[in-house]
């Protein structure tokens, strides 16, 4: 069955970096785009990239330019999203979530992200 | 981008009772050569990750209960549920994904 299973909560200061990463079992990695969408506290979904397992290809939403970095290991079967430059505001649940004919078919458990000084 | 609004914002339905959300996108996402409205609808738990619920506007994803249902077309859609069960109790999103970026509405938390 199809699984993304997420690393762990981190816990990180003000204008530090946090790599999430998200490693898929039960289907072919590279056949499915995976897209990063988060969730911060009380407030609704923002849906941050994808990138293309097959060929690294990503697209980052506006509001991450310049701070996010999508990146897979295709031998582990493994994706990863860097933010770098933290701040408070980015605190939140970071899922990493599954595109297949039409939506989000499987998401991760999530990863808490918590920054503070 | 497309924006994306729910309404209402909360509503408390009485056990076996109907529940209806409503979707409105800024912009059709009707693909006219599939005639398929790009839309989803998911459920969210706190503590759980998003679940879908629908795609393609009104197709049911496998293990969801059929007291769950999608409609509409262009840019008005509407998720039902026709019996209200204790576990329904949730923030339900909908998504396009007509046009990038994705883009979800704000959400609509369903009580008892």
């Amino acid at each position: 069955q199809v699984q993304l299973v997420q690393s762990g909560a981190e816990v990180k200061k003000p204008g530090a970096s946090v790599k999430v990463s998200c490693k898929a079992s039960g289907y072919t990695f590279t056949g499915y785009y995976l897209h990063w969408v988060r969730q911060a506290p009380g407030q609704g979904l923002e849906w941050m990239g994808w990138i293309n397992p097959n060929n690294g290809a990503t697209n980052y939403a506006q509001q991450f330019q310049g701070r996010v970095t999508m990146t897979r290991d295709t031998s582990i079967s493994t994706a990863y999203m860097e933010l770098s430059g933290l701040r408070s505001d980015d605190t939140a649940v970071y899922y990493c979530a599954r595109e297949s004919n039409g939506g989000f078919h499987f998401w991760g458990q999530g990863t808490l992200v918590t920054v503070s000084s | 981008d497309i924006v994306m609004t729910q309404s209402p914002d909360s509503l408390a339905v009485s056990l076996g009772e109907r529940a209806t959300i409503h979707c409105k996108s800024s912009q059709s996402v009707l693909y006219g050569s599939s005639n398929k409205n790009y839309l989803a609808w998911y459920q969210k738990k706190p503590g759980q990750p998003p679940k879908l619920l629908i795609y393609w506007a009104s197709a049911r994803e496998s293990g969801v209960p059929d007291r769950f249902s999608g409609s509409g077309s262009g840019t008005d859609f509407t998720l039902t549920i026709s019996s209200l069960q204790a576990e329904d109790v949730a923030v339900y999103y909908c998504q396009q994904y007509y046009s990038p970026p994705p883009t979800f509405g704000p959400g609509t938390k369903v009580d008892i």
